[in-house]
């Protein structure tokens, strides 16, 4: 079965350009989150979407993040204009339902100079 | 709020010892628990849950994690380590506040020697 699939799996930006990350969560799973994991603080999750509908932005570090699912099989997370505290490495997670385990993908690691 | 300490940030083993990977967390109610791996480079893996039931949970690779509600714990183990559990390992909490999102622990490196 495949699993979470994000893309790209590398970026690396100058600052105030727009990033795109792209996920594609397992078919059938109506939650999706998207972490971000840095050295200082962890792994952090920004939105969690179930349904395709946002529940839960409250970790979305400020105005230059959005995140969007536009069907059951694909979302993006957006940075602009992008800056170099914004470099970590961002995970598309997704589970079955609300609670149950999530799947993670392999993660973009997002480097912006 | 949930939240989720795990006190070592690092730990050494030799390689056949066993291990224990402490985990305490902060929730009013029966939570949801995970054990997470990391491997560098990597997403990470599912090793094991507690959703309710025997508080002795039996993970992939090994490993069993024990649900402890007087001590708020979640200790994870393996009774006998190998080279290749060399990772970084969190736990886990599900937060039922903000619609069943995670709340890592900040993880533990472990480092396996010969």
């Amino acid at each position: 079965d495949a699993g979470v699939i994000q893309s790209p799996r590398h970026e690396v930006t100058e600052m105030g350009q727009e990033v795109t990350l792209r996920c594609k969560p397992i078919s059938g799973h109506n939650s999706l989150f998207w972490y971000r994991q840095t050295m200082m603080r962890g792994l952090e999750l920004l939105i969690y979407f179930n349904n395709n509908v946002p529940i839960d932005d409250s970790g979305m570090p400020e105005d230059r993040f959005s995140a969007k699912m536009p069907n059951a099989s694909f979302s993006t997370l957006k940075i602009q204009p992008s800056e170099p505290r914004d470099s970590a490495v961002y995970f598309c997670a997704s589970s079955l339902k609300g609670g149950q385990p999530q799947h993670f993908g392999d993660g973009t690691r997002l480097s912006i100079l | 709020a949930q939240s989720v300490t795990q006190p070592d940030i690092h730990i050494t083993v030799s390689e056949g010892a066993s291990l224990e990977l402490r985990c305490n967390y902060s929730y009013g109610a029966t939570p949801y628990l995970f054990w997470y791996v990391q491997s560098p480079g990597q997403g990470l893996q599912l090793l094991l849950k507690y959703f309710s039931g025997d508080t002795l949970v039996q993970g992939i690779k090994g490993f069993e994690a024990e649900f402890k509600r007087s001590q708020s714990s979640f200790n994870l183990r393996k009774p006998s380590v190998h080279w290749s559990d060399a990772a970084e390992y969190f736990c886990a909490v599900v937060a039922t506040d903000s619609g069943y999102a995670l709340n890592f622990g900040k993880g533990t490196s472990l480092l396996v020697t010969p």
